[in-house]
This record gives structure tokens, C-alpha cells and sequence, in this order.
């Protein structure tokens, strides 16, 4: 059975704080690891990574994927109050484009 | 652009109760997708499609049914509503082979 872990499960900072959420995975024909904010609705897509060691970008958040270790980072530097949400992990597995997702990270960010 | 639409936003639902979410997309995507998600879970696979007139079963699809007649509509079924059934329910949908999903606001049915 694919699984997908998250850790932490939740996190509180201050803003103006790093943050690294992690995701690990076991999976069976990988293809694709990807990266949502979930704030109260729907989730929005962040990132997406197919190669190990090559950092994605979009302004303070990051990631990276190490497929020899199965597990991904996603980095959110100097935190804002608008970067509360829950990060979904997901990865893409078999033909389909199929989604596992892991339970997520709650962020909050207070002032 | 209206991207993934879906109807009702909410629901409460009597046990035994049978009824459809509707999920609709404007982007000419191929694959569909209904996801569930229960508090604190992530979201899990139950149905989902390749294209109009092919269906198959995800992780978690006993007590749903969908169709397919269209490339837009993907409607998810519930016959004989569960508490268990209780859960907020996403439409998704993804160009050919991409696995970006755009995603449904989502409905929040109650079973009760």
C-alpha cells in the first residue's frame, strides 16, 4: 500500500520565523512528488518535483526531493500571518495522474 | 474561468438517504478525480476517471458510484447514506498526463 507520512503533524511560530516541513514516502511506481496549501477551502498547487537535488522556488518557499531517501522538504522563510494553512504533500503514482496525499501540517504563524 | 465547480457547497443528509454531488470543469481537462477528506486526514481517492465513458475505483469507493457521459461532468453518488459518509468531499481534474490537480471549493456533507 502507497503511504505518504508528514511531519510535523502541526507547528506554531512566530513571524519572521524558518519553518521545514518534511515529507517521507513508500510508494510503488513514483512519479512525481507535489507540494498544496490548503488554507480554508480547496487546495492550491505550490510545487512540483520529478529530480532529485533541484530546488524549487517561489519567493520565500522552497523545495527539494531526495528519491535515493524518499523524502521531501518544503522551507518557508521570514513566516508571515498569510502563510497559515495546511501544506499537503502528495505524491503521484502508476498512469492516471493519482494522488496519495499524507495528513498535512498545520501551520499557524502568530504575530 | 471558472475552472472546477461543484454543487451543493453543503449538505446535511439522514442516514439511508441517497444523493448526487455534482462537479463540473470548464478546462477541457481528460482526468477527473472525487476525494474525500476526513478531520485531520489527508485527502483519499475514491473515484476517478480518464475520460468520458471510463471510470475506475480509488482507495476508499464502497457506498459511492459516479459516471462519466462528458469530458465537464463527473457526478459522485451516494446511495444509503452513512455517518461514516460524513466528510468534505473534493472534485478535482488534470490535463493529460499532469499531475497538477485543480480542485472543487468542496462540499461538506453530515450524514445524521
Amino acid at each position: 500500500e502507497d503511504k505518504v507520512v508528514q511531519s510535523p503533524l502541526s507547528l506554531v511560530v512566530h513571524e519572521g520565523d524558518t519553518v521545514t516541513l518534511n515529507c517521507s514516502y513508500e510508494v510503488t511506481n513514483f512519479r512525481s512528488l507535489l507540494w498544496y496549501k490548503q488554507e480554508k477551502k480547496a487546495p492550491t498547487f505550490l510545487f512540483m518535483l520529478t529530480s532529485s537535488g533541484i530546488e524549487k522556488k517561489s519567493g520565500r518557499l522552497s523545495s527539494i526531493l531526495d528519491k535515493k531517501e524518499l523524502f521531501s522538504i518544503l522551507n518557508i522563510t521570514a513566516t508571515q500571518t498569510g502563510d497559515s494553512a495546511i501544506y499537503l504533500c502528495a505524491v503521484e503514482t502508476g498512469t492516471a495522474s493519482k494522488l496519495t496525499f499524507g495528513t498535512g501540517t498545520r501551520l499557524q504563524v502568530t504575530l | 474561468n471558472a475552472g472546477v465547480t461543484q454543487t451543493p457547497k453543503f449538505r446535511i443528509l439522514k442516514i439511508g438517504q441517497s444523493m448526487t454531488l455534482q462537479c463540473t470543469q470548464d478546462m477541457n481537462h481528460n482526468y477527473m478525480y472525487w476525494y474525500r477528506q476526513d478531520p485531520g486526514m489527508g485527502l483519499k481517492l475514491i473515484y476517478y476517471s480518464v475520460g468520458a465513458g471510463i471510470t475506475d475505483k480509488g482507495e476508499v469507493p464502497n457506498g459511492y458510484n459516479v459516471s462519466r457521459s462528458t469530458t465537464e461532468d463527473f457526478p459522485l453518488r451516494l446511495e444509503l447514506a452513512a455517518p461514516s459518509q460524513t466528510s468534505v468531499y473534493f472534485c478535482a481534474s488534470t490535463a493529460y498526463r499532469s499531475p497538477e490537480a485543480f480542485f472543487g471549493q468542496g462540499t461538506r456533507l453530515t450524514v445524521v
